[in-house]
């Protein structure tokens, strides 16, 4: 069964803690990106990539970073938490040539 | 930037009646899909539309996409209790191959 995976399902740190959401899909896929879901809102795109070592900035990515070094692994990087990032955050891939989006399982992050 | 706009925000409806959820894009889009979210789950991809008035069926649920390519809407029939979840439309412009979805419409279902 083909899947997106998201490291942590929970976490919850504190304000200026640095913070990693991992996703690894196994569909050999080109496209990773990452959302973020909060009430009301829908789902804002933060970064995405189109290939390894490559990024694009989405429409909120102020506060984070990314890193794809291997075309499977796109991870998500919070310098420095702030409460305002307490969020649920999801990784999806496309293959290439598509959008069609498979969503991993999510990372509900709290910020204290 | 590209804007999408979704209503209702919230739909409780008693079991077996018709829901309806819409969505508007403030430029025109290249093609709209529709995603499902079941409670404490993930969105889940139910279909892509592409063509100016395209009409899609699964089963009770029924997808337009709109003449003019900017508006969209899912129809459901007979809602069952199965269908409780959040409902996202989300499209693209051009060749782009990011999303923009919409807030979402959360559905209630009442046996």
């Amino acid at each position: 069964d083909v899947k997106v995976t998201q490291s942590s399902r929970y976490l919850v740190k504190r304000t200026g803690e640095k913070v990693f959401l991992e996703c690894v899909q196994d569909m050999d896929h080109e496209n990773m990106f990452w959302y973020r879901q909060d009430p009301g809102l829908g789902l804002r795109l933060i970064y995405f990539s189109y290939d390894v070592k490559m990024k694009e900035k989405g429409d909120i990515p102020e506060g984070y970073s990314v890193s794809r070094e291997k075309k499977e692994r796109f991870s998500l990087i919070l310098e420095s938490a702030s409460t305002n990032q307490t969020s649920m955050y999801l990784c999806a891939s496309s293959r290439k040539g598509a959008n069609v989006l498979t969503f991993g399982a999510g990372s509900r992050l709290t910020v204290l | 930037g590209q804007q999408v706009m979704q209503i209702p925000q919230y739909q409780h409806v008693q079991e077996g009646e018709d829901f309806t959820t819409y969505c508007n894009s403030s430029t025109t889009l290249s093609n709209i899909q529709w995603y499902k979210q079941r409670p404490g789950g993930h969105p889940v991809f139910l279909i892509q539309l592409v063509k100016s008035g395209e009409v899609k069926k699964q089963k009770r649920l029924t997808f337009q996409f709109g003449e003019a390519k900017k508006n969209s809407s899912l129809h459901i029939t007979a809602t069952q209790t199965t269908d409780v979840g959040t409902y996202f439309c989300a499209g693209s412009r051009g060749s782009a191959r990011q999303l923009t979805f919409g807030s979402g419409t959360q559905l209630t279902v009442l046996p």
